[in-house]
């Protein structure tokens, strides 16, 4: 059983497009995230949603837009796609939304721009 | 600058050896957490330890936490070639009130058969 999944795996776009990915968990958590992990392997938190509510925005182009039709889902947009996007994004759930809380992290989704 | 900085960037031991990571951090703490990364997958929670406590066992897994020094261990024992993956300390941070975590860079294990 898949806790937290995303799809697609793997996203092969040109410069300029647009494309989504999605998430979902069937752990019954309430708060989802969207982390950014680049080249170097450095994971940053893009943002987190508490029961279908933004909690968390951190410093993100307005081309990136999450959206939760459900606090089981937690699904990302981009907009006009740059190189700099380039990178896997992961997807994680937590129960509540504390840091102390364990988070469970989906496979990622390989994002290359072309 | 990052919370959490992992040390070393990547380690390489034989099979049966025990191996030694290192995160440091730069401000105060309630909880500190170890996850791995196995190549090509998404990261896996290992180990919770909080700031009121030094140290803690989980298996194979010992970690160790000094807050006065800002930094944290975590060690594996009797490695085995399953233990090839990275390894990301992270700490809680709050963000406007809430609260989030904030991953240092990781340690490349290498487990050699």
């Amino acid at each position: 059983d898949t806790a937290v999944s995303q799809t697609p795996k793997y996203l092969v776009t040109q410069m300029g497009n647009d494309k989504s990915i999605k998430c979902e968990q069937n752990l019954g958590h309430d708060t989802m995230y969207w982390y950014k992990q680049d080249s170097k392997k450095f994971l940053k938190i893009m943002f987190s949603y508490n029961n279908k509510e933004l909690i968390i925005n951190e410093t993100v182009p307005n081309r990136f837009s999450p959206k939760s039709p459900d606090k089981a889902h937690l699904n990302l947009h981009i907009n006009s796609l740059e190189l700099g996007d380039s990178a896997v994004y992961f997807c994680a759930s937590s129960q509540v939304v504390v840091g102390t809380d364990t988070q469970y992290f989906g496979p990622g989704t390989r994002l290359t721009v072309l | 600058s990052q919370q959490g900085e992992e040390d070393p960037q990547a380690l390489s031991i034989q099979e049966g050896e025990n191996a030694t990571m290192n995160c440091s951090y730069k401000t105060s703490i309630n909880n500190l957490q170890w996850y791995r990364q196995n190549s090509g997958r998404g990261l896996v929670h290992l180990i919770l330890i909080r700031s009121n406590e030094r140290e803690k066992h989980s298996g194979r897994l010992r970690v160790t936490l000094d807050t006065s020094k800002k930094s944290s261990s975590l060690l594996i024992t009797a490695s085995r070639a399953a233990d090839t993956a990275s390894y990301f300390c992270a700490t809680d941070a709050k963000d406007f009130g809430n609260e989030k975590l904030t991953f240092g860079t990781g340690t490349r294990l290498t487990i050699i058969p």
